[in-house]
């Protein structure tokens, strides 16, 4: 099946500490993003990548980090430089055109 | 600056009940618009899209219409069940721009 995938589901960490999120996708799209959503608001977008080796901040980078190094994946660092991570973090994927596919999220915790 | 506005929740309605949740935007010129559903635990899922004026975009008995002169894009169902129980978020994008701006969601609860 194709699709976009998100590891782990749930995530702890304990203050001081990084962690990585994982997104991989086989839909062979090119373009893809990280959005970060808290209780009763929208998405935020964090970064956010049109091509291999190339990303660009979005909303509200400081804190996070991103590679690309591959096309089918996108992993997001939560540093300890973000203060607040706890949240429910989304990747997503987009082919030509407007349409966005989102993988099934992971919910971080600070202890 | 580009904007979704989509009316707050929670929306209750009882089972077979019609459907309204209002969406509206602030943009230049003629971006796409969408509706997404979250289940809960679970990320988006593209429910339907119009990309131009007047289009309508329906999906499992959803239905929305791009008006232009309104600048809305409201979500319509006509009867509801208890598994459309979720949140809904309506959402713009420019073509030839990477960013999609969304509304804060709109939960909606279906009552048996």
């Amino acid at each position: 099946d194709g699709g976009i995938t998100q590891s782990p589901k749930y995530l702890f960490r304990k203050e001081g500490q990084n962690v990585t999120l994982s997104c991989e996708q086989n839909l062979n799209h090119d373009a893809m993003y990280w959005y970060r959503q808290d209780p009763g608001q929208g998405l935020r977008l964090i970064y956010y990548s049109q091509i291999v080796n190339d990303f660009q901040k979005g909303d509200i980078a400081e804190g996070y980090s991103v590679s690309r190094e591959k096309k089918e994946s996108f992993p997001l660092t939560v540093t300890s430089a973000q203060k607040n991570p706890t949240a429910f973090y989304l990747c997503a994927s987009r082919r030509e055109g407007d349409t966005q596919y989102f993988g099934p999220g992971t919910r971080l915790t600070v202890l | 600056g580009n904007s979704v506005t989509q009316m707050e929740g929670p929306v209750t309605l009882s089972e077979e009940a019609f459907l309204t949740i209002n969406c509206t935007y602030t943009a230049t010129g003629y971006p796409s618009l969408f509706w997404y559903v979250q289940y809960p635990g679970e990320g988006l899922q593209l429910l339907l899209k119009a990309t131009k004026a007047d289009d309508k975009g329906s999906n499992k008995g959803f239905e929305a219409t791009y008006r232009k002169e309104t600048t809305s894009f409201h979500l319509e169902k006509g009867s509801v069940q208890v598994s459309d129980s979720a949140v809904y978020f309506c959402a713009l994008k420019h073509a030839g721009t990477y960013k999609y701006i969304f509304g804060t969601g709109t939960r909606l609860k279906v009552l048996a």
